[in-house]
């Protein structure tokens, strides 16, 4: 399974836009690309998906550029409630659940 | 609501205890999972179960006992547990099997303190 290297943290501001970059330098051919979030004390959440280019859903955005080395994750306009921890994953498809978390970055929204 | 309940939410218990925690999918999935999360750490995936049956031990200590009756149920049953497996206890599902990845759905977890 590819390694994934993010911040471990990041600080931003109510209504500002989020950019958080994870390296996947070695992602295989079969590979998607995973964001998580986790609230304190629950579980993780995932939040979006993608294989390349860019993907938009109603809570985020993924970018990745052609070489697939890296993804950013993208968070419009963030809130209060955007404070958490953001895991970057590597994925094979036809997953066998084997799902490898690193430290994620931890994103603090402040007012 | 993720559809995965975790019971009980904390737990606290003596090292000579015998306590279960219980995991429940109302998602029709066939994977299930337990995942420990320490202080400041990254989560551990533990077991992994497929079709009721363990496909990974994640070479977790004997005193943690997974079950997998049917593929909406799973237990980790816990004995003579030491202070350092303090931790947040999670549960997850997914639907595996399909040519693409399938995420996997978290329940809120079991936050266990032993003395």
């Amino acid at each position: 399974l590819a390694k994934t290297t993010q911040p471990i943290s990041m600080d931003s501001y109510e209504g500002q836009e989020v950019n958080i970059t994870c390296s996947h330098n070695n992602i295989a051919t079969n590979d998607y690309i995973t964001w998580y979030q986790q609230f304190p004390s629950q579980g993780p959440r995932f939040i979006i998906q993608g294989y390349k280019t860019k993907v938009t859903n109603e809570v985020a955005s993924l970018f990745i550029p052609a070489d697939r080395k890296s993804s950013t994750l993208s968070l419009p306009r963030v809130s209060l409630s955007d404070t958490a921890v953001y895991y970057c994953l590597v994925v094979p498809s036809g997953n066998t659940g084997k799902l490898i978390f690193g430290q994620g970055t931890t994103l603090q929204v402040k007012p | 609501e993720t559809g995965v309940t975790q019971t009980p939410r904390h737990l606290v218990m003596g090292m000579t205890n015998k306590k279960s925690l219980k995991c429940e999918q109302h998602l029709g999935h066939n994977a299930m999972y337990w995942y420990k999360q320490s202080a400041k750490k990254p989560l551990e995936l533990m077991f992994v179960y497929n079709f009721k049956e363990q496909t990974e031990n994640n070479s977790v200590p004997s005193r943690f006992s997974p079950e997998c009756p049917n593929s909406s149920h799973l237990f980790l049953h816990l004995h003579t547990l030491q202070p350092e497996d303090s931790a947040l206890y999670l549960c997850a599902s997914s639907h595996e099997g399909g040519p693409d990845y399938n995420e996997q759905f978290f329940g809120p977890g079991t936050r266990l303190t032993v003395l």
